[in-house]
């Protein structure tokens, strides 16, 4: 069974430090991995999405990394604001059901303070 | 805004009522989803639409029931649910092919509560 886990399950840290947020899968046959951040009482919004061939992407703050030999990820967020406190969603894609098969993890909630 | 537009943002329903939740998107897409999101589990998949064709249902209760008149819209429609039914529902589309769902972008939601 296809499944994606997150950690922690929960994070606190001080506004302007940074953090690093887990993600290990086990998804087959493995498409894509995307990270998404979801503010309370919002849609989930994508941050990234990698490929097997892809090791590392950025956007902004935000550095994701992929290792697909040993099915983790790993979401980086730099020098935080109070605005990154949000749930952080690791989404894994498979090639079965024409692409339209995702896995969700249960997310890490962020929280960020002054 | 995402470019998926879900309304109503909030609705308050009783068990005996029917009410529809409605799905717009924006982006030119061809595959549109449904997802319940309860706290603290991963968003479940619900309903599946191809090109307006359901292509996924999975194991959903009777008590709701999809509606896609075009790759645009996409309704819910809600009857005689149950107070564990409260959730926020997630509405996503993309543009599928060659194995690929591209583009995948999620609506705000609406947070529903049955009473």
């Amino acid at each position: 069974k296809n499944q994606v886990e997150q950690s922690p399950q929960s994070l606190i840290i001080l506004e302007g430090k940074n953090c690093t947020l887990q993600c290990n899968y086990t998804v087959s046959p493995f498409s894509n991995l995307r990270w998404y951040k979801q503010d309370t009482g919002r849609g989930p919004v994508s941050l990234t999405i990698m490929t097997f061939s892809e090791n590392t992407k950025s956007n902004g703050r935000y550095t994701a990394t992929l290792d697909a030999d040993t099915k983790q990820s790993s979401l980086h967020i730099t020098a935080s604001q109070l605005s990154d406190s949000a749930s952080y969603i690791c989404v894994v894609s498979d090639l079965t059901g024409g692409g339209n098969k995702l896995t969700f993890g249960t997310g890490t909630q962020l929280k960020v303070e002054l | 805004e995402t470019g998926v537009t879900q309304t109503p943002r909030h609705l308050v329903m009783g068990m005996t009522n029917k009410k529809s939740l409605k799905c717009e998107q924006h982006l030119g897409h061809n595959a549109m989803y449904w997802y319940k999101q309860s706290a603290k589990k991963p968003l479940e998949l619900m309903f599946v639409y191809n090109f307006k064709e359901q292509t996924e249902n999975n194991s959903v209760p009777s008590r709701f029931s999809p509606e896609c008149p075009n790759s645009s819209h996409l309704f819910l429609h809600l009857h005689t649910l149950q107070p564990e039914d409260s959730a926020l529902y997630l509405c996503a589309s993309s543009q599928t092919g060659t194995g690929e769902a591209y583009g995948y972008t999620f609506g705000s939601g609406t947070r529903l509560t049955v009473v």
